[in-house]
């Protein structure tokens, strides 16, 4: 099992650019979700999904855009990147623990510099 | 926000030291979970407890749980090196996972 995997590792954009940053999971978990990490601001929920077809904002979604057309994959898509949107950005997945709570598996991140 | 927040934001200890972190919360939750982060890293899930449950306990880590005070604490015992890390505590209420701001632990050999 590859787990999460997060492609592109690194990028640099210009203001204005787009891109995707990828997001796929082969563990068949319903639950993903994007974050991004900022020094001193931890981790914050962009945009999460509970399966296939269905998606909501978390609490920093402006400037994102995701879609969840198959189980495996949830890419986060900038239109128009902002410098304030330079970060790192982490993918997660879910599963039911054995108390039957969800938890999370990372990937490896994706660190976005946006000039 | 609805973020927790960790306390210290930086510990430095002694390897076979006990580290103890702090989390406070602002709303009610389903479960609190704490993950770590080494540097450069993913997060990895370490200890999950319930909001009915005060006490967990796995190997080195104890997490306690106060919903009346709305914080958790994790202990990590006998403290080794490879602790070296940054901890973060998650409020789960529904579906969705708030992460505090980190504790970075540095465990000196």
């Amino acid at each position: 099992n590859a787990g999460v995997t997060q492609t592109p590792k690194f990028q640099v954009l210009k203001t204005g650019q787009s891109m995707t940053l990828q997001c796929a999971q082969d563990m068949n978990h319903e639950y993903m979700s994007w974050y991004r990490q900022d020094p001193g601001m931890g981790l914050r929920l962009i945009h999460y999904s509970v399966g296939a077809g269905i998606t909501d904002q978390g609490e920093v979604p402006n400037g994102y855009n995701v879609s969840r057309s198959t189980t495996e994959d949830f890419p986060l898509r900038l239109l128009s990147a902002a410098p304030s949107q330079t970060s790192v950005y982490f993918c997660a997945s879910s599963y039911p623990a054995p108390s039957g709570a969800n938890v999370l598996t990372f990937g490896a991140g994706s660190r976005l510099t946006v000039l | 926000s609805q973020q927790g927040e960790e306390d210290p934001q930086a510990l430095s200890i002694q390897e076979g030291e006990n580290a103890t972190m702090n989390c406070s919360y602002k709303t009610s939750i389903n479960n609190l979970q704490w993950y770590r982060q080494n540097s450069g890293r993913g997060l990895v899930h370490l200890i999950l407890i319930r909001s009915n449950e005060r006490e967990k306990h796995s190997g080195r880590l104890r997490v306690t749980l106060d919903t009346s005070k709305k914080s958790s604490s994790l202990l990590i015992t006998a403290s080794r090196a490879a602790d070296t890390a940054s901890y973060f505590c998650a409020t789960v209420t529904g579906n969705q996972f708030y992460f505090g701001t980190g504790t970075s632990l540095t465990v000196i050999p």
